[in-house]
């Protein structure tokens, strides 16, 4: 077990519908990465958020948005919804250190989103 | 962005064989990582390296990272049941992870 939690573990939305997801990231970890896993395809990168600003943000559009806390938990919020954008919702924790590089990541078991 | 080419898409494995996958990219990559992901479950890291030409090991896995630093393979030996799973491999530049499509791998007791 990595020690990343993430919550709810499934989520049912029809579309238009706005969602927000929570992950706790492990012991000792600053940042948090968004991914997002279609059906059959590998994670794909969404955004990271490191001393509670983004930090880097892959092709997605601005209705994905996310939050970072003081206790370096994170939020994954999406504002209406599509039915593509189904899929399991991955994040994970890693350490950045003082010289910005970014430590090995480590996966939470995902949140599974259906929208109809 | 870098699109990682993962092969084989899928293999059917006899117990005890041993296994084979690997991963190309049109970019260069400052880390290789090499994960598992059972159904249901978020991906599990197996192997990250580091370096250039770095082969690694753990338990019955072994990984490369290409010289080139544009690929790395993966090896499985001496199969066993509970190697069934999708393996991922990912690079990563500063902050991203770059993930191939995966190789799922089903073994034959």
């Amino acid at each position: 077990e990595t020690g990343v939690t993430q919550s709810p573990t499934h989520l049912i939305k029809t579309r238009g519908q706005q969602v927000t997801l929570r992950c706790s990231s492990q012991s000792g970890h600053n940042t948090v990465s968004w991914y997002q896993q279609a059906l059959g395809q590998g994670p794909q990168f969404i955004f990271q958020y490191y001393r509670e600003e983004e930090n880097g943000r892959g092709n997605f559009p601005p209705r994905f948005s996310g939050l970072q806390f003081p206790n370096y938990s994170s939020e994954l919020n999406v504002n209406a919804l599509e039915l593509d954008d189904s899929a399991l919702y991955l994040c994970a924790s890693s350490l950045t250190g003082r010289g910005g590089d970014v430590e090995t990541q480590y996966f939470g078991p995902g949140t599974r989103l259906l929208v109809l | 962005g870098q699109q990682l080419n993962q092969s084989p898409q899928s293999m059917f494995i006899q117990e005890g064989e041993d296994v084979s996958m690997n991963c190309t990219s049109s970019s260069i990559f400052n880390t290789w990582l090499w994960y598992k992901q059972d159904p249901g479950e978020g991906p599990v890291l197996l192997i990250a390296l580091y370096k250039a030409g770095e082969l690694t090991s753990n338990g019955r896995l072994t990984a490369q990272f290409g010289i080139t630093r544009k690929d790395s393979f993966l090896n499985i030996s001496a199969s066993i049941p509970s190697d069934v799973g999708i393996y991922f491999c990912a690079g990563q530049i500063n902050y991203k992870l770059s993930f191939g499509a995966g190789t799922t791998v089903t073994v034959r007791a």
